[in-house]
């Protein structure tokens, strides 16, 4: 079946640091890719997505790439920030959609 | 436009006891989902509703009854709480099942069954 692998977590950065969070699929078909975001207390919102092989994904100043020969769709920030600090999710959708188990985003000014 | 609500926002049942989760959306969407958060496992889903007056099971359906009579609404039963059962709810919609259609998700229910 679908699944969704997400790097593990905590990961804790100071403030402009570069991030990077990594997501590996395994799907039939080809599937939407999505980055969602969870602030502390609060439902999960759309943070980025990408629909086929090659698209970059952005807003926020949060990039991801649909990699299809990797099967991946990493999650990149050049500069986080101390309000980045949430659990980030991958999700992959081919119908239903798949979530990884979440990597929570600690930044520290 | 209030999007995702879910009442109520924490909930402290005995083992045995039933309730109701209410999801509601303003949002025109046909699509419903109730999804159950526990550490470390990220989302799984429950049940979902393709449509007024339809529902399926998810994942991890045993244990808890949905409805849809309502194309607004989605309501999820719990009928005999466990400890196991203890964990956060979210409720989710959107607009159609396709592969690039997000889903937009309420702000959860902290349940916790002693």
């Amino acid at each position: 079946g679908d699944s969704v692998t997400q790097m593990e977590g905590p990961v804790t950065l100071s403030e402009e640091a570069f991030l990077t969070i990594n997501c590996t699929y395994t799907a039939t078909g080809y599937p939407s890719l999505f980055w969602y975001v969870q602030y502390p207390g609060e439902g999960l919102q759309l943070l980025l997505k990408a629909t086929k092989a090659d698209d970059k994904g952005s807003n926020k100043g949060f990039e991801a790439t649909y990699r299809k020969e990797t099967t991946s769709f990493h999650l990149e920030k050049g500069s986080v920030q101390v309000s980045d600090s949430a659990v980030y999710f991958c999700a992959l959708k081919a119908g239903k959609s798949t979530f990884g188990d979440g990597t929570t985003l600690t930044v520290k000014p | 436009n209030a999007g995702v609500t879910q009442t109520p926002k924490f909930r402290v049942l005995k083992t045995g006891q039933s309730m109701t989760l209410l999801c509601a959306q303003d949002m025109n969407h046909e699509y419903m989902y109730w999804y159950r958060q526990d550490p470390g496992m990220g989302l799984r889903l429950i049940h979902y509703s393709v449509g007024e007056g339809t529902t399926a099971k998810g994942e991890v359906p045993d244990g808890y009854n949905v409805s849809r009579l309502k194309k607004q609404n989605f309501l999820l039963g719990l009928e005999s709480a466990a400890p196991s059962q203890t964990s956060v709810y979210f409720c989710a919609s959107s607009e159609l099942a396709g592969g690039d259609n997000e889903q937009f998700f309420g702000p959860g229910t902290r349940l916790t069954v002693l």
